[in-house]
């Protein structure tokens, strides 16, 4: 089945640093990746859509300058915490859809982020 | 924004018991996924429905997209202890963005 990998699985980083995640989709090419972010014994909260070869779109309230998406290639696509906070800490999980299918996206095992 | 309100929050179960959880909205959605988290995990796909008033099976869960598109169950028969983890339902908008609902957390004792 189709596979999707983060990496790293957890990273714990200084307040004001940065933390790049990756996320690849491993034997299928993914148009579309989508970002979440998930608190302790909550939901998960679509941060924003990453299309491949152009800008991502963000959600309402997340803000872009400080969450930059990269999605250079059709495997992989890049999350970066800016200038971390605490309140940054969270399990960020990423999902690939498969181009080739018409509507199931495959979700990444997550990344934990504690932010001292 | 979309909201989906999911009950129960929780559920502890003896096993060998059946569960049902449901999903409601205000919204319409096109698509409606159920998924299970473990911890530290992602989620992983359930069930998929594609048409209102679909009912589909997958092994011991059963789910049916409501005939307004505003609402979904899943349905666990004969409840075993690796059912414990945490359950979501998803509705799907254009440009297949999700909008999880608050989850559900089941408990199963052997």
């Amino acid at each position: 089945g189709a596979v999707v990998s983060q990496h790293p699985s957890w990273v714990i980083c200084k307040s004001g640093t940065s933390v790049k995640i990756e996320c690849r989709s491993l034997d299928f090419q993914a148009t579309t990746m989508f970002w979440y972010r998930q608190f302790p014994k909550q939901s998960l909260m679509l941060m924003a859509t990453s299309n491949e070869g152009s800008k991502a779109t963000y959600e309402q309230g997340v803000e872009k300058d400080k969450f930059l998406i990269n999605h250079a290639s059709l495997t992989l696509s890049t999350l970066t915490v800016t200038s971390a906070h605490p309140e940054d800490s969270s399990f960020y999980i990423c999902s690939a859809r498969d181009a080739g299918e018409a509507y199931e996206q495959y979700f990444g095992p997550g990344t934990r982020l504690t932010v001292t | 924004g979309q909201q989906l309100n999911q009950s129960p929050q929780s559920m502890f179960i003896q096993e060998g018991e059946d569960v049902s959880m449901n999903c409601t909205s205000s919204s319409i959605f096109n698509t409606w996924l159920w998924y299970k988290q473990d911890p530290g995990e992602g989620p992983v796909l359930l069930i998929a429905l594609y048409k209102a008033g679909e009912l589909t099976s997958n092994g011991r869960l059963t789910a049916q997209f409501g005939i307004t598109r505003k609402d979904s169950f899943l349905n666990i028969s004969a409840s075993i202890p690796s059912d414990v983890g945490i359950y979501f339902c998803a509705g799907e908008t254009s440009g297949s963005r999700l909008t999880f609902g608050e989850g559900t957390q089941l408990t199963v004792n052997p």
